[in-house]
């Protein structure tokens, strides 16, 4: 079973709408969550951590779901520079910060 | 602001040859990493590094690999004789708190 899952997409969203991703991890000792964002060739940057209590940045929110194992990232009123891959990370406890990382969702926004 | 950064950004070499890969780490952080992904596939974790030893491994990271902090500022990543399907994007991360910060990668292309 994958460490951690998402939906490989793309998804193609016009201008302007709102999409959601979602994440599935499998060890429940994960302990901190995130998104990242890499553009083609390019580095992963962090877009996001995810808290429990959930987090918004902008026009970004994550939601955590301890129970389910499962991590969401809403994004609205999308613009064409978001347009990217979006990772799915998290961290497993007593580890040194090691990084488990899914293999993205790729969004493509369309004019 | 401060960066991480890497070179080459493009190594070609051919098989069974040693290639080093080199990092500049964030100044004042303490924790870094090696992480490599192979052209769309995901991130993998390689190794972690913390006060001048290996805290962390994963299974990729077998005795061809070795990393090295020969002074204070460089952090590097020898492969001793490479393999074709050593070729990916290498990413090297230092943190100092919660957030890891990616250098922009080196592309190893190994004929």
């Amino acid at each position: 079973r994958k460490e951690v899952e998402q939906d490989p997409g793309p998804f193609n969203v016009p201008e302007g709408a709102t999409v959601a991703f979602n994440c599935t991890y499998s060890n429940s000792a994960s302990q901190s969550f995130f998104w990242y964002r890499q553009d083609c060739r390019k580095e992963p940057k962090l877009l996001m951590s995810v808290y429990s209590s959930g987090n918004e940045d902008g026009r970004f929110t994550a939601q955590l779901n301890r129970a389910s194992q499962y991590i969401s990232l809403l994004i609205r009123d999308s613009k064409l520079s978001d347009s990217a891959t979006y990772l799915c990370v998290v961290n497993l406890m007593d580890s040194n910060y090691q990084l488990i990382w899914g293999a993205g969702t790729k969004l493509i926004i369309k004019p | 602001e401060p960066e991480v950064t890497q070179t080459p950004s493009h190594q070609v070499t051919q098989m069974g040859q040693e290639v080093i890969l080199r990092c500049v780490p964030i100044s004042n952080h303490l924790y870094f990493y090696w992480y490599r992904q192979i052209l769309g596939q995901k991130v993998e974790f390689l190794v972690s590094f913390y006060n001048n030893e290996i805290s962390e491994k994963s299974e990729i990271f077998d005795d061809q690999f070795s990393v090295e902090r020969p002074d204070g500022s460089n952090f590097t990543l020898k492969i001793r004789s490479t393999k074709l399907e050593d070729s990916a994007m290498y990413f090297c991360a230092s943190r100092t708190s919660n957030e890891q910060f990616f250098g922009p990668g080196t592309r190893l292309t190994v004929l």
